[in-house]
């Protein structure tokens, strides 16, 4: 069964730093990997996938991931924090194949201070 | 083009009762999911529709949830009778079938439930 960690349920940055949301999969075979952000009162939105293709994935909002398979990991990243970027955000794998249901990771609170 | 739409955005009943969330996919979008997160947990997936089908309902707590499409378009997930512990955000989702699973899933804002 594949699983998602978050590490850290909360992070915390100053504007301007650097993001960096860890998240690592535990799957016999690499997956598709997304990461889906969650602004106040609003919906999952997409930010980026991977889907086998390059292994840094540029998304929206200056945001972009890096697959590493050795590591299992797909860490999200942003160079500069921006007051906007203060949402929950959540890792999320599928299997490549028939079955489409994502698994998500527990999220993590991104919080930027002034 | 118009997004997910889930509605209500917030239902508020008393155990016992009964409960219907609606949800409408984007337009052309034959695949249609239902997703639930429960307060400090994580968001886990219920069930997989392919236009009025059922692919996959793996997730489905138990058989007091059901969930329907008729002629494949908007979706309902009834609640009957609703438990304390089915309190939780659910959320819908939608994507497309060209391009397999390599397709994003589009998620609505989500109905917020509370069962008192």
């Amino acid at each position: 069964a594949q699983s998602v960690t978050q590490l850290g349920s909360h992070v915390s940055v100053s504007e301007g730093a650097l993001v960096l949301l860890r998240c690592n999969y535990s799957s016999s075979v690499p997956p598709y990997l997304f990461w889906y952000v969650q602004y106040p009162n609003q919906g999952l939105q997409l930010l980026l996938k991977y889907t086998s293709a390059a292994t840094l994935v540029k998304g929206i909002n200056g945001f972009e991931a890096e697959f590493k398979k050795s590591e299992t990991s797909f860490h999200l990243t942003k160079p500069s924090a921006h007051m906007s970027d203060a949402a929950e955000y959540f890792c999320a794998v599928r299997k490549v194949g028939s079955n489409y249901k994502l698994t998500f990771g527990k999220g993590t609170l991104l919080t930027v201070n002034p | 083009e118009a997004g997910v739409t889930q509605f209500p955005s917030h239902s508020v009943i008393e155990k016992g009762q009964t409960v219907t969330l609606r949800c409408d996919p984007i337009s052309g979008h034959d695949n249609l999911y239902w997703y639930r997160r429960v307060m400090g947990k994580e968001i886990k997936f219920l069930l997989h529709f392919v236009k009025e089908s059922k692919q996959d309902e793996s997730g489905m707590p138990n058989n007091r949830f059901l969930a329907e499409r008729t002629g494949g378009t908007y979706s309902t997930l009834k609640v009957q009778p609703a438990e304390l512990e089915d309190s939780g955000v659910y959320f819908c989702a939608s994507s497309l079938s060209e391009g397999g699973s390599n397709q994003p899933q589009h998620f609505g804002d989500g109905t917020r439930l509370s069962i008192l």
